[in-house]
């Protein structure tokens, strides 16, 4: 059974830095891994989707990384701002379609 | 395009009640999917409709949940009777069933359910 892990479960940073989110799976035979935000009391916004046969996707000052055959994938945020403060979900598709979503890491950025 | 709409958004009940969500996804998405968020947690497939028909439904607790796409647009996730561990955000999403191998899924705001 795919199992997807994300680490740290929660992270402090000031305005400014450059961060990196890490997100692990057991199974590597998935169809692509996606990045999504989720606010407090809200749903789900997707960031990036990366598919099987992509290594990376960039959108605006997200970078989002995969290495399947390693079962890893890191989401780089550039020059960090308040409003990124949220929970970001890594969640991998498997072929019966299925999203096996991570635990979150619970991100502030402090102004 | 208007969004994956859901209702309630909250919802606070007592155990052995029972409940009802409402979902309506975006237009012309065949595939509609219902998640539960345990608080801590990241959202656990209950569900899964490809138009008015189940796709997977191997993770529903079926002695209590049910859902239903009657018509293959909105859908309706009930729970008969409520337990306290029910409580959590119940997220819809819907996709389109692409071929290969891209098929984002697109998430509603949820309904956040208080059992007491």
């Amino acid at each position: 059974k795919q199992e997807v892990t994300q680490i740290p479960a929660a992270l402090s940073v000031p305005e400014g830095e450059n961060l990196v989110l890490n997100c692990s799976f057991t199974d590597s035979a998935i169809y692509n891994l996606q990045w999504f935000r989720q606010d407090p009391g809200k749903g789900l916004t997707s960031l990036l989707l990366i598919q099987s046969s992509q290594r990376e996707q960039t959108s605006g000052r997200l970078n989002a990384s995969l290495d399947k055959s390693s079962g890893r994938s890191t989401l780089y945020i550039a020059a960090s701002q308040p409003g990124d403060s949220a929970t970001y979900l890594c969640a991998v598709r498997t072929g019966a379609n299925n999203l096996f979503f991570g635990t979150g890491t619970r991100l502030t950025v402090i102004p | 395009e208007a969004g994956v709409a859901q209702s309630p958004r909250y919802k606070i009940i007592e155990k052995r009640q029972s409940v009802a969500f409402w979902c309506n996804p975006i237009s012309g998405h065949a595939t509609l999917y219902w998640y539960q968020q345990i608080l801590g947690q990241g959202p656990k497939l209950l569900i899964q409709f490809q138009n008015n028909g189940v796709v997977d439904d191997s993770q529903l607790p079926k002695d209590r949940f049910s859902a239903e796409r009657l018509k293959g647009v909105d859908s309706t996730l009930k729970i008969q009777p409520a337990k306290l561990e029910d409580s959590a955000v119940y997220l819809c999403a819907s996709s389109t069933p692409l071929a290969g191998d891209y098929n984002e899924q697109f998430f509603g705001p949820g309904t956040r359910l208080t059992v007491l």
